[in-house]
């Protein structure tokens, strides 16, 4: 099992550009999220799906679509980048709530200049 | 919403020492869960913690819940340089969908 791939690595942006972060699990789970981390501010949720076609907003939405087409893929969109986005990014996933925790990707660092 | 606070900030201890992490929840817990991150990687998920006075241990690592208190200490006996990154503590809100984490506690492990 890979278990979350994220993709890319790295990624620079120039302000303005849009970009999507793939994330997918092979875990078959059901929940997904996706966080930034930032120095001092720590992890935060910026969009999370509780199954294929359910997505609901977390802390810091704004600037960022998703869609949830299949439970294996959940990628995050950047309309217009600004630098106040660059970040690290984690996708995270796990079966429900309340069991096992959850695993993530090994992280998207994005710089928008 | 609930928030996770974390205490110390940061820890710089001597190979061999032991330590001890806190999270404090503001509101009640329904599941407390510790993670690891090593510099520059994602987080790996240590232990879960659900019930009131719930011990956990996996290796030199002991996870405990005090469910009254809304908090959880992580404790390390022995430490080894192996076990330096940053921990942090998560929980879901009462309704399961949102999770969110402390800030961390960044512990280095000096040889």
């Amino acid at each position: 099992n890979a278990g979350v791939t994220q993709t890319p690595k790295f990624q620079v942006l120039k302000t303005g550009q849009s970009m999507t972060l793939q994330c997918a699990q092979d875990m078959n789970h059901e929940y997904m999220s996706w966080y930034r981390q930032d120095p001092g501010m720590g992890l935060r949720l910026i969009h999370y799906s509780v199954g294929a076609g359910i997505t609901d907003q977390g802390e810091v939405p704004n600037g960022y679509n998703v869609s949830r087409s299949t439970t294996e893929d959940f990628p995050l969109r950047l309309l217009s980048a600004a630098p106040s986005q660059t970040s690290v990014y984690f996708c995270a996933s796990r079966i429900t709530t309340g069991t096992f925790g959850y695993t993530f990707g090994s992280g998207t660092r994005l710089t928008v200049v | 919403s609930q928030e996770l606070e974390q205490s110390p900030q940061s820890l710089i201890v001597q190979e061999g020492k032991n330590l001890t992490i806190n999270c404090t929840s503001s509101k009640t817990l329904y599941g407390l869960y510790w993670y690891k991150q090593k510099y520059g990687e994602g987080l790996i998920f240590l232990m879960m913690l659900q019930k009131g006075g719930e011990e956990k241990s996996h290796e030199k690592i002991t996870a405990k819940l005090d469910e009254k208190k809304q908090q959880s200490s992580l404790h390390i006996t022995a430490s080894q340089p192996s076990h330096a990154g940053i921990y942090l503590c998560g929980a879901d809100d009462n309704y399961g969908q949102n999770f969110v984490f402390g800030p961390g506690t960044r512990l280095s492990v000096l040889p």
